[in-house]
């Protein structure tokens, strides 16, 4: 079945770090990349980073830069995603969604999203 | 502030015709034709509606239509249903330094 299943929702004191998984299943998933975005409560989307499980790959948004990584783990078709030194305004819902782009010239669209993950970062 | 400039808001009645902007620079929806439109109902994950412009995903009704002239992409429904009710965003690749940028969104009533 295609679909990508995100681990449950968190609460976290600031400072701390998340990380949050996304297991792909449905397809072969070193065929496509993998990005992450997030949407704050009331709020639109923000593009966070992007895997691309084939090889390794990373891109990440430079406001997130040093905060963030993005792995993947080929042998359980599982991406994840950690931050750290979280802040209030990092309280949103996480997606992990399937990204057409994996290498070269692959087009950049995101055609399969997970769930969500809300993550609440709370004193 | 988003990267990609949206309306806040469009409405129309059941049957006719929407159209939504989204308007960037030269070096996101002008200089690629990566502008993907995403459809999230309340509560839902987004959903890839129109994807390089102007494709169709398989299962996304011929209502819906993509284009871009200049800096400007937008987004068409064309007889409006209730269940279109909805936010909509666009987004475009923006090159080797921002990757991808998002619009704020446009909330789409259908009245």
């Amino acid at each position: 079945q295609l679909q990508m299943v995100q681990s449950g929702a968190e609460v976290k004191k600031p400072g701390a770090s998340v990380k949050v998984s996304c297991k792909a299943s449905g397809y072969i998933f070193t065929h496509y990349g993998l990005s992450w975005v997030r949407q704050a409560p009331g709020k639109g989307l923000e593009w966070m980073g992007w895997i691309s499980p084939y090889n390794g790959k990373t891109d990440y948004t430079q406001k997130l830069q040093g905060r963030i990584t993005v792995t993947a783990d080929r042998s359980t078709n599982t991406a994840y995603m950690e931050l750290r030194s979280l802040a209030s305004d990092d309280t949103a819902v996480y997606y992990c969604a399937r990204d057409r782009y994996s290498t070269g010239n692959d087009p950049r669209y995101f055609d399969l999203w997970g769930r969500g993950t809300l993550v609440t970062v709370s004193s | 502030q988003s990267a990609l400039t949206q309306p806040p808001s469009a409405s129309g009645s059941p049957g006719q015709s929407v159209t939504i902007s989204c308007t960037g620079t030269s070096s996101d929806v002008g200089g690629h034709n990566y502008v993907s439109w995403y459809q999230q109902h309340p509560g839902k994950a987004p959903k890839l509606m129109i994807s390089e412009v102007n494709k169709r995903p398989s299962g996304v009704p011929d209502r819906f239509s993509g284009s871009k002239s200049g800096n400007t992409a937008s987004l068409t429904v064309s007889g409006l249903q209730a269940e279109d009710e909805a936010d909509y965003y666009c987004s475009s690749y923006a090159g080797s330094e921002n990757y991808i940028v998002f619009g704020g969104g446009t909330k789409l009533t259908v009245l």
